[in-house]
């Protein structure tokens, strides 16, 4: 079975200062893991995918997260917060080897940024 | 590039009646269509996997007969609440992939859906 945990139900940065959004998963076999952003009143964004190429990901809007299968970790960093960056953030697994399998989400991590 | 279209984007309605969601995938096949709900600081979970031509497949606790859910073509997937009720009152989203499964998938901006 899968399971993803969002540590941190709310985490409240100031605006340039890095961000960390911490993810752990339980997986029994390599698991495609990725980051969704849900901005109020809109859909679902994906900023990064892991599919067992480089462990550290690159996304867009200048965040990355880093798969370490030691940790079972697939924590969301961003080096310098913006206050467009305030948002709801999911973590999410899902099994890469099975067709048409649906995503499991984390709680998700709302992103709070002040001036 | 693909784009998941649904509607409407929120709708309020009274106690037992109807409404209908749809989703369409617009400019590619969705062979596969997810639903998901999502209660108020609560995760997204997963009601149904439906896919196209077939009934949907439902999750654990989530009522088949109330939750309708008709996947007739390869770009329409909907989602009807039945006899909607004020707990019905959700955020509800489809979301779908190009094609492989390891496409990404692509996401509907939801439905906000009030019952009073």
């Amino acid at each position: 079975a899968q399971s993803v945990t969002q540590l941190d139900s709310h985490v409240s940065v100031s605006e340039g200062t890095p961000v960390l959004l911490r993810c752990n998963y339980s997986s029994s076999y390599s698991p495609s893991l990725f980051w969704y952003v849900q901005h109020p009143n809109k859909g679902l964004q994906l900023l990064l995918k892991y599919t067992s190429a480089a462990t550290l990901v690159k996304g867009i809007n200048g965040f990355e997260a880093e798969f370490k299968k030691s940790e079972t970790s697939f924590h969301l960093t961003k080096p310098s917060a913006h206050m467009s960056d305030a948002a709801e953030y999911f973590c999410v697994v899902r099994n890469p080897n099975q067709a048409g399998t649906a995503l499991i989400f984390g709680k998700g991590t709302t992103l709070s940024v002040s001036s | 590039g693909a784009v998941v279209s649904q509607h409407p984007s929120w709708v309020i309605c009274k106690s037992g009646t109807s409404v209908k969601i749809e989703c369409r995938s617009l400019d590619f096949q969705a062979t596969t269509m997810f639903w998901y709900r999502q209660f108020p600081k609560q995760s997204l979970m997963l009601m149904a996997t439906s896919n196209e031509g077939s009934k949907a497949t439902y999750e654990q606790g989530v009522e088949k007969d109330k939750f309708l859910i008709n996947h007739a073509s390869l770009t329409l997937s909907t989602l009807t609440v039945t006899s909607a009720h004020p707990e019905d009152s959700s955020f509800y989203i489809c979301s779908s992939r190009d094609q492989g499964q390891n496409s990404p998938l692509h996401f509907g901006n939801g439905t906000r859906l009030t019952v009073t």
